[in-house]
């Protein structure tokens, strides 16, 4: 079945930088990668997703990279805010019908003001 | 979005009880349903995918007795921790996709369940 690592299992960041969170995936046939925020004691909320067919993709301050060869992708937050502090999480599934998502092992971010 | 509801979202019950929780998707419906397990400070855990009118599938390692689940309608699955122990004390979440499976996964609030 997939497997799915992710680093840093921290990370602290100054407001105003940038944080990069990466993901590593074993299944050469998945081919979806969502990343969701979860803040302490509620439900991971979606943030960015990309397929297997876009290299990048841009929301806002929020970007996703994909690198099929290497089997990794890539969460980046730019002009970070405290409000960006939460535990995040990449996830890879096979989509297509109703695939489960295998999650990686989470991210607490932490901006510092 | 498309909203999933879940309930309770925390229950606190006697060792050796059952404990059901419900999973509904308020406007669309859900062939497919995920149910995960979180515990403090870690990832989400796939404990069983439950399949509308069939049989739900379990991840290996899961106790199909212990963990039931029902997925009678297109609207809703029920997941029932049987005789709760202290180790079953855990947040559960369930999630589901849109658009026929294909679409945005969509979770639940979650259950925070603790087993005196």
């Amino acid at each position: 079945g997939e497997n799915v690592e992710q680093h840093p299992s921290t990370l602290s960041v100054q407001e105003g930088d940038s944080a990069v969170i990466k993901c590593t995936y074993s299944d050469s046939a998945s081919n979806y990668f969502p990343w969701y925020k979860q803040e302490l004691g509620k439900r991971p909320q979606l943030i960015i997703d990309i397929r297997s067919n876009v290299g990048e993709k841009k929301d806002q301050r929020i970007a996703v990279t994909l690198n099929k060869t290497a089997k990794h992708f890539s969460l980046h937050i730019t002009e970070t805010q405290p409000e960006d502090s939460a535990v995040y999480f990449c996830a890879a599934s096979r989509r297509g019908g109703n695939e489960k998502l295998t999650f990686g092992t989470g991210t607490r971010l932490t901006i510092i003001p | 979005g498309a909203v999933v509801s879940q309930h309770p979202s925390w229950v606190i019950c006697k060792s050796g009880t059952s404990v059901k929780i419900e999973c509904r998707s308020l406007d669309f419906q859900a062939t497919t349903m995920f149910w995960y397990r979180q515990f403090p400070k870690q990832s989400l855990m796939l404990m069983a995918t439950s399949n509308e009118g069939s049989k739900a599938t379990y991840e290996q390692g899961v106790e199909k007795d212990k963990f039931l689940i029902n997925h009678a309608s297109l609207t809703l699955s029920t997941l029932t921790v049987t005789s709760a122990h202290p180790e079953d004390s855990s947040f559960y979440i369930c999630s589901a996709p849109t658009a026929g499976g294909v679409g945005e996964l969509f979770f639940g609030e979650g259950s925070r369940l603790t087993v005196l």
